[in-house]
């Protein structure tokens, strides 16, 4: 079946560091990526996405690449801000006529302190 | 475009009464998915439907859960006879359906959700 993984959290960073949060995939098929986030007291929002493989999305400064090679997307930002904590999850879709729904990983929750 | 609505936004109930939760989706989209979120996890797959049709439903979808989009608008998820284990976030979405051209990018547009407590 089709499963993501994503990095345990809680995490916690400083205002203006760096963040990587890992999520990998197995997938029967050839599936579309994508984050989504979910801030406090809100619904989830898509953040980015990647259809194939080499793509990159990027939004609000977060990017992620889609490498088929090591069946991962992670997601990665240069600075952080305060305004980015919230719950982000990695999500996968297969394209398959009557069978298409996001699977979720479990999320991660991030935290940056001022 | 005034997004995803659901309703209620949060329900207390006892174990074994019934609740029904309601979601109006965006306007011109025409599948509509339900989900169902527990503290510490992502979201889990329950239930779509494009239009009217139900086209999958889980099999976390016991028998005492029922969803219906009568007119292909709006969507009801019913639970009977509420268990404690019920207790959970239930996320509604919509979306227009893969493969449908510019009209779809891929992205499932979710409601703030309807946080249900068994007691």
């Amino acid at each position: 079946g089709n499963s993501v993984t994503q990095m345990e959290g809680p995490v916690t960073l400083s205002e203006e560091a760096f963040l990587t949060i890992n999520c990998t995939y197995t997938a029967t098929g050839y599936p579309s990526l994508f984050w989504y986030v979910q801030y406090p007291g809100e619904g989830l929002q898509l953040l980015l996405k990647a259809t194939k493989a080499d793509d990159k999305g990027s939004n609000k400064g977060f990017e992620a690449t889609y490498r088929k090679e090591t069946t991962s997307f992670h997601l990665e930002k240069g600075s952080v801000q305060v305004s980015d904590s919230a719950v982000y999850f990695c999500a996968l879709v297969i394209s398959n006529f009557g069978n298409e729904k996001l699977t979720f990983g479990t999320g991660t929750r991030l935290t940056i302190i001022p | 475009d005034t997004g995803v609505s659901q309703n209620p936004r949060h329900k207390i109930t006892k174990r074994g009464q019934n609740v029904t939760f309601r979601c109006d989706p965006i306007s011109e989209h025409n599948r509509l998915y339900w989900y169902r979120q527990t503290l510490g996890q992502g979201p889990e797959f329950l239930t779509y439907f494009q239009n009217e049709a139900q086209l999958e439903k889980s099999r976390l979808l016991s028998d005492r859960f029922s969803a219906e989009r009568p007119k292909g608008s709006f969507s009801t998820l019913e639970i009977q006879r509420t268990e404690q284990g019920d207790s959970a976030m239930y996320l509604c979405a919509s979306s227009y359906p893969w493969g449908a051209g510019v009209l779809n990018t891929g992205e499932l547009f979710f409601g703030e959700g309807s946080r249900l407590t068994v007691l």
